[in-house]
């Protein structure tokens, strides 16, 4: 079964320092989806940057960007400038084959002022 | 028209009461996930249709219902819960044709006494 996982329970930084979230992940397969989707306490799960396996080019988002490694089957989000508003949960998913999206365990994200 | 409907927001419910969630959208997408979220933990996926047909199940106890009336609407069926049932309901939408990402409802927190 693949399984996502995110070995950062806790992490808080300084507002406008950069912070990197690590997310790991286990598949046989070779061609899947990555995303990193925020929960703030107002619970809605938003996206904040996806990225296709198939796709050697890391994927951007204004201040967001990852670090993808297929070979190492790692999928880091960075945060750079990070603002107040950043604060919340970050979940690691991968889609499993095409439908199901499974996330990591989470890393609770505080941007301190 | 992103948004992703969940009603209600809030709801108690005795052991003995049958109640219903719904999930609502009109972004033309044909999966539609209910995921369950305890405190402090990653959403657990339940159930997925995919073109108004149950195509994944997690092995989720009966007491759970989904139902998929059409392409626009997600129920899920509550009948003699128990109290550890207690969590953040999810509701996702996905357009299964591209892979794209998931779009989620604000989701209802459910109480059972």
């Amino acid at each position: 079964a693949q399984t996502v996982t995110q070995s950062q329970p806790e992490m808080s930084v300084q507002e406008a320092e950069t912070v990197t979230l690590s997310c790991t992940y286990d598949t046989s397969e070779s061609n899947y989806y990555l995303f990193w989707y925020k929960q703030p306490p107002s619970r809605q799960m938003i996206l904040v940057i996806r990225q296709e396996a198939y796709k050697q080019q890391n994927a951007t988002e204004n201040r967001f960007s990852v670090n993808f490694q297929k070979a190492a089957k790692s999928f880091s989000l960075k945060i750079s400038d990070s603002q107040l508003g950043d604060t919340a949960m970050y979940f690691c998913a991968f889609l499993q084959g095409a439908q199901k999206l499974v996330f990591g365990q989470g890393t609770r994200l505080t941007i301190n002022p | 028209d992103t948004e992703v409907t969940q009603t209600p927001k809030h709801l108690v419910m005795g052991m003995t009461n049958k109640k219903s969630l719904k999930c609502e959208q009109h972004m033309g997408h044909r999966a539609m996930y209910w995921y369950k979220q305890k405190a402090k933990k990653p959403p657990e996926l339940m159930f997925v249709y995919s073109y108004e047909k149950l195509s994944i199940n997690e092995s989720v106890p009966s007491r759970f219902s989904p139902e998929c009336p059409n392409s626009s609407l997600l129920n899920l069926h509550l009948h003699a819960l128990q109290p550890e049932d207690s969590a953040l309901y999810l509701c996702a939408t996905r357009d299964r044709l591209w892979n794209t990402e998931a779009f989620f409802g604000q989701g209802t927190r459910l109480t059972v006494v």
